[in-house]
This record gives C-alpha cells, structure tokens and sequence, in this order.
C-alpha cells in the first residue's frame, strides 16, 4: 500500500522562509511531486524529484531522499500570494506506463504580514 | 497550448438524482484521470485511462459510478444515484506518458448533493 504524510497546517511571516515535509511509504517509486492549489482552483504543478538532492526553482526548492522516504519544499522570501494548500504527490509505479499519483492531503500554508 | 477543460464548473442536485461531468485534455496527452477532492483533503484517484483503455478503477464506486473515454480524447464521469458523501470537487487530469511532466488538471466541477 502507499502512505503519505504531510502537516495539516503551517503558518509563517511574509519575507521568511518556511520548509513544508512529507514523509511516504510506497510499494514502488518513481517520482515525487509537489503541487500549490489556491483555495478553489485547481492544482499547479510546481516540482519534481526523483533522484536525491535538491532542485531549485526560483524561490521554490524541493528536496528528496529516497532512502529515508523523505521530501520537502522549501519557500523563499514569501509573499502573501503563497498562501496556498500544499500538495505531495508521489508516483509509485512507472510513470512511462501509465504512472498515477497518490496525494497527501495537504498543507495549508497562511502567510501572513 | 490549451488546458485542460471541464464542465459544468458547479452543480447542485438532490440526493439520488443523476449527474454527468465532461472532460477534454490536453491535445496529444494519451493518459486521463479522473480525481476526486473532498474539502480539505488531497485528491483521490478515481479512475486512470490510457487513451481510450482504464488502466486503473480500483478506487472507482463502481455501484454508482461510471467513466468513459470512448474515442481516447474526451471522457465523461457519471454518478447514479448520488450520495450526499459525492459532495466534493471532480479534478480532470491528463498528461503525457513520460516522467517529470506531471499533471495538467482542469479547474474541477464542484458538486453540492442536498
């Protein structure tokens, strides 16, 4: 089976940095991905990792560590507009096979002045 | 490019009535899934297409539930009859069949079932 953990909710200072983890258990793995979803709207892609280290985006990083199931995405300088629900999401079959994602269920992440 | 279209974007009907959503992807994505997201959890797979094959409907209620993807582009999702625990977002996704591209989701319909 596959289990994927994530804070409920975090709340941070705008112009800080906030780390958002997701610990997952999965019967195979090919990928893991963070996805921001504003309040009704649907997900947007942000990243993806599948091998260890980091991957830096701007102000967005994420980070993977297979041997330990372990990611994060770091946020940078951040701005009211980053208020947002996090979501991880990890492949756990092959995704050129037709991979699906399996979700956490989110972080809420309120930035505030 | 395009997105990936949805509609209706909100419906409201009653408790055993019948619902259709309707799903068009991205130009060229051969895989569709259909999601599903109750307020303030992450999105549950419902059912995964390659073109117009299911590769996967194990979390699909299929007493109620059924999808199809008839000519591998668009597909529909349709519940009968509805539950008041159907109440939640249907997020349409597709992508290409290769690593590192993730989803494209569509902006959902948002079912009330009262």
């Amino acid at each position: 089976g596959q289990n994927i953990d994530q804070p409920t909710e975090m709340t941070a200072t705008e112009g800080a940095i906030v780390q958002i983890n997701c610990t997952y258990q999965t019967s195979g793995f090919n990928g893991l991905f963070w996805y921001q979803q504003h309040a009704g709207e649907a997900p947007t892609f942000l990243s993806y990792n599948v091998l260890d280290g980091l991957e830096e985006k701007g102000r967005f990083s994420s980070f993977l560590s297979r041997s330990k199931g372990y990611s994060y995405l770091l946020l940078k300088e951040l701005q009211m507009k980053d208020s947002a629900s996090y979501l991880c999401a990890v492949s756990g079959v092959i995704y050129n096979q037709g991979g699906k994602l399996i979700f956490g269920q989110g972080t809420e992440l309120s930035v505030k002045p | 490019e395009a997105g990936v279209a949805q509609s209706p974007r909100y419906k409201i009907i009653e408790k055993r009535q019948s619902v259709a959503f309707w799903c068009n992807p991205i130009s060229g994505h051969a895989t569709l899934y259909w999601y599903q997201q109750i307020l303030g959890q992450g999105p549950k797979l419902l059912i995964q297409f390659q073109n117009n094959g299911v590769v996967d409907d194990s979390q699909l209620p299929k007493d109620r539930f059924s999808a199809e993807r008839l000519k591998g582009v668009d597909s529909t999702l349709k519940i009968q009859p509805a539950k008041l625990e159907d109440s939640a977002v249907y997020l349409c996704a597709s992508s290409f069949p290769g690593v590192g591209y993730g989803y494209t989701f569509g902006s959902g319909t948002r079912l009330t079932v009262v």
